[in-house]
C-alpha cells in the first residue's frame, strides 16, 4: 500500500464547494484507476486512466466527476459542487501494465472525504 | 454483468479455529481473481490473484484456491492480527470492440473476527 500515495487523506468540504484529490501511482506504474466505497458498500469503479488517456469511466457519475491523468503529475480525481451523497472514501491504484499481461493492482490508502 | 458474491458476510473464529471463506462469481471471460484484505481506514493490500481453475496460492497462514466458478481463501490456524475485512474480485477479459476491462468488480466482502 505504502507505494501509491494519496492525498490528502482526509477532507471536509461544504455542499457546494469543490474536492481534489491526487494519486501517484507506485514507480514505474503507468495504469491508474479510482474507486469509491460509500459507507457500508462495497468498493466500486470509477476510471481507469493512462498518462494523457481516459481508458474506461463507465463508472463515473456523468455530472460533477471529472478524472486526469497528465504527463507530468499526479492523477487528479475532481468532484464539482460537491453534496452529502459524495462523502466516501476514494481509493487510488495502480498497475504497472493494463489488462493485456498479467499484473497486480495495488492501492493507496484511500481519501475520506466528509461533505458538511 | 460481472458478479461477485462473497460469504459469509461475517465469519468469528477462535485463535487457531481453520475455515474458509467463500467468493462466487459470474464473468464474461475471466482475467484473473483477486484477494485483498482491508483493514480499517486503511487501502486494500494486496494477497493474492488467481488466474485460472486449478490454481492455488498460499501465504503464511492463507491459502486461495479457484474453480471456474467459485474461490476460497482458507485461513489455517488464524490469530487475531488475521482480523480484517477480505475482499474478493474479479478482472475480466477484453471483450470485442476493444473495451478496456482493466478494472476490478469487488464482492461486499468477509468481516473475519480472530478471538484470542
Amino acid at each position: 500500500n505504502a507505494g501509491v500515495m494519496q492525498n490528502p487523506r482526509h477532507l471536509v468540504r461544504r455542499r457546494g464547494q469543490e474536492a481534489r484529490l491526487r494519486c501517484s501511482p507506485m514507480k514505474g506504474h503507468s495504469h491508474v484507476y479510482w474507486y469509491r466505497q460509500l459507507p457500508e458498500e462495497g468498493l466500486k469503479f470509477m476510471v481507469y486512466l493512462q498518462k494523457e488517456n481516459i481508458i474506461d469511466e463507465s463508472g463515473m457519475p456523468k455530472e460533477r466527476f471529472s478524472a486526469e491523468f497528465p504527463k507530468e503529475g499526479p492523477s487528479i480525481l475532481r468532484i464539482q459542487q460537491v453534496v452529502r451523497g459524495d462523502s466516501a472514501a476514494y481509493f487510488c491504484a495502480s498497475s504497472p501494465r493494463g489488462y493485456r499481461s498479467g499484473n497486480t493492482i495495488y492501492f493507496g490508502e484511500g481519501s475520506w472525504l466528509t461533505v458538511v | 454483468e460481472d458478479q461477485v458474491t462473497q460469504s459469509p458476510e461475517a465469519l468469528r473464529l477462535q485463535e487457531g479455529e481453520s475455515s474458509s471463506l467463500n467468493c462466487s462469481y459470474t464473468v464474461s471471460g475471466l482475467r484473473g481473481l483477486f484477494w485483498y484484505r482491508q483493514d480499517p481506514g486503511k487501502g486494500p493490500e494486496f494477497l493474492f490473484t488467481l488466474y485460472s481453475a486449478g490454481e492455488e496460492k498460499e501465504k503464511e497462514r492463507l491459502k486461495a484456491t479457484l474453480t471456474k466458478k467459485e474461490s476460497f481463501l482458507h485461513i489455517t490456524a488464524p490469530k487475531p492480527e488475521d482480523s480484517a475485512t477480505y475482499l474478493c474480485a474479479v478482472q475480466a477479459s477484453l471483450g470485442a470492440g476493444g473495451t478496456s476491462y482493466g478494472k476490478l468488480t469487488f464482492g461486499q466482502g468477509t468481516i473475519l473476527t480472530v478471538h484470542p
